[in-house]
């Protein structure tokens, strides 16, 4: 599969825990990003990477929340001292950006469901 | 702040029948995309269709179309011969021009009727 994957698909925590989740892009896309959904809502933004660099962050991503993409493959997203308010699926997408205007179009991976109790 | 609202949290239609989703938006750019996302139940969201805001002719992907108006700031998606396998969440998305950063309206979900 050739896809964007995510791993672990679900993780249940208690309040306080850390936690770590993992994307892998599509090979050769460039860009990566993470989403956050709550019930009964669409995604929003968290923060997305062009290669290594970290581009923009949302202001969602308090401080308790860090992304990385160390070699510009694939990317961690870590929680950490995780509140119920957490609770949420974490999505990944990933693009291969072109140029410059030009809309990428982002693949979406199956996402993380957090259960934070 | 670039806003998205999709008014109609559920939508229902018999098999073959079409159906219309809503969405308005808000954003004082001239120059941005507009998005429809599939998102079935436990699976991946897809890309259904996009427009181009520069574009005057609505896009058209198969059965699935948009009606595209920029003054009103209204984008909806028409669905035709509706089939079992459209049965999923249905959300809009907006970017601007050069940052393919997405904004999503809360969706609708929408119930095919055999």
């Amino acid at each position: 599969d050739t896809g964007v994957s995510q791993d672990p698909r679900h993780k249940i925590t208690k309040r306080g825990q850390n936690v770590t989740f993992r994307c892998d892009p599509i090979s050769e896309h460039n860009r990566l990003y993470w989403y956050r959904q709550t019930l009964g809502q669409g995604p929003e933004f968290l923060t997305y990477f062009q290669n290594e660099a970290q581009l923009e962050k949302s202001r969602l991503l308090s401080d308790r929340f860090s992304a990385e993409r160390p070699k510009g493959s694939f990317s961690t997203l870590e929680i950490q001292r995780t509140e119920q308010g957490d609770s949420a699926m974490y999505l990944c997408a990933s693009s291969l950006a072109l140029g410059q205007g030009a809309h990428n179009e982002q693949f979406f991976g199956p996402g993380t469901r957090l259960t934070v109790l | 702040a670039q806003t998205v609202t999709q008014s109609q949290p559920e939508m229902s239609v018999q098999e073959a029948e079409t159906v219309t989703l809503s969405c308005t938006y808000d954003t004082s750019e001239s120059d941005y995309y507009l998005f429809w996302y599939k998102q079935p139940p436990s699976r991946q969201m897809i890309l259904v269709i996009r427009q181009e805001a520069y574009k005057q002719q609505n896009a058209t992907e198969n059965r699935f179309s948009v009606n595209f108006q920029k003054a009103a700031k209204s984008f909806s998606l028409k669905i035709s011969d509706s089939q079992l396998g459209d049965a999923a969440m249905y959300f809009c998305a907006y970017s601007n021009f050069g940052n393919e950063k997405l904004t999503f309206g809360t969706g609708t979900r929408l119930t095919i009727i055999p």
